[in-house]
This record gives structure tokens, sequence and C-alpha cells, in this order.
């Protein structure tokens, strides 16, 4: 079955600055990949997709993430991080078959002004 | 969010009692799912359905039954609850006419169960 890990709990940032957080998954087959946030006492939302095409996708709010076959990755990305940016982000992936998606334990992104 | 509703928003229930936690959809979707959030863990699905005749087990289906009363509505029950099953429970749709599956999410349910 399909999974995702997402190695860090918690990632901090000063505002106006660069932003990463990680997301490692593993998949039989080409993986759809995805991004939710979740914002406190709201329910997911989605962020962007990679299903195929560019490497680099572009989403909602100023986000990005780069699909990496090679080392099985798809980071979420903000060239400059907003307070408003503090939530909580799953990363998810579902095989090609579609019957169920993984999400992985979330990170807790908190930017500091 | 508002497409996607569930009652009720918040639950305190007793051991053993039995609960339903209800779940309306009015994005047109076939594909509903029921999921559980508890911290450190993301989120773990429960169980998910195709269409009204279509329910598969997820990943942590014991202790949980569903029905799939219509297209649009999706229901989770707790036969007799048990305090591990404190957590916020998602219910998510989606569509399998597009290409690409990401789910849609209602606002959440949390239960509690003492």
């Amino acid at each position: 079955a399909q999974s995702v890990a997402q190695p860090e709990d918690q990632v901090n940032v000063a505002e106006g600055n660069p932003l990463t957080v990680k997301c490692t998954y593993s998949v039989s087959g080409n993986p759809y990949l995805f991004w939710y946030v979740q914002y406190p006492n709201r329910g997911l939302q989605f962020l962007l997709k990679y299903i195929t095409g560019d490497n680099l996708v572009k989403g909602s709010y100023g986000f990005e993430a780069e699909f990496n076959k090679s080392q099985t990755s798809f980071h979420l990305k903000k060239p400059s991080a907003l307070v408003s940016d503090s939530a909580l982000y799953f990363c998810a992936v579902r095989d090609m078959e579609g019957n169920d998606m993984r999400f992985g334990a979330g990170t807790r992104l908190t930017v500091k002004p | 969010d508002a497409d996607v509703t569930q009652t009720p928003r918040n639950r305190i229930t007793k051991t053993g009692k039995r609960i339903m936690l209800e779940c309306s959809q009015t994005k047109g979707h076939d594909r509903m799912y029921w999921y559980r959030q508890d911290p450190g863990l993301g989120l773990r699905l429960i169980y998910y359905s195709f269409d009204v005749k279509d329910i598969n087990k997820g990943e942590i289906s014991d202790g949980y039954s569903v029905s799939r009363q219509a297209q649009a509505k999706f229901s989770l029950s707790l036969e007799s609850a048990i305090p591990n099953q404190t957590a916020l429970y998602f219910c998510a749709t989606s569509d399998p006419g597009g290409s690409s599956y990401e789910q849609y999410f209602g606002p959440g349910t949390r239960l509690t169960v003492t």
C-alpha cells in the first residue's frame, strides 16, 4: 500500500523568508500527489496536486511543490512566507487505481512576524 | 467547506453508547469517505463508498459501520463507543469524473468518548 512520510513535525520560519515543508512517498507505479492545509477548527483545504507533466506545480496562496521521482519527494515551497500561512499541512498520495488516499502525519508551520 | 456538511460538530458521549455522525454534500460527487484525525497520526481512512451500492473498508474500520443512504448522504456509526475513538472525524467527497481525484472535506466532528 502507498504511504507518505513528513519528517518534520514542526517548521518555524520568519515572515518574508522562504519556506519548505518536506514530504516523501512510497507507491506502486506512478503517484498522484497532493498537499492540503488545515486551519484551526476547519476541514482540510486542497492546495495543489501533481498528476503528470511539469515537475514544478503551482497552487493556491502562492504555494508550489516540486515532484522529484528519483528521490520520491514532493516538497511544498513558498518564496516568501506570511504569518497567515501558519497552519497544519498534510501531504497525501494515491496510486493510479485511486481507491484510497494516504495522508502523512502533518507538519505544523509557524510563521513569526 | 459549505458544500460538505457534518452533524453534529461536537459530541460528548459515554462508553458503550451508540452514536451516529452524519455527512451531507451538495457537490454531486459519487465518492464519499470517512476519516479520523489523531494528533501525530494524520488522517486515517475508516470507510469509503464509490456509490450507493458500493461500501469499502478502509485502514481502520474495526468498531465502525457506515450507511450510504443516498448519493448525497453518508453516515458513520459507532455501535458501542470506547474512549480510544475520541478523535476528530472528517467526511470527504471526490469526483471520479475528473482525472485527479482531489478530495473535498467537511468541517469535522469532534467526538469525545468518556
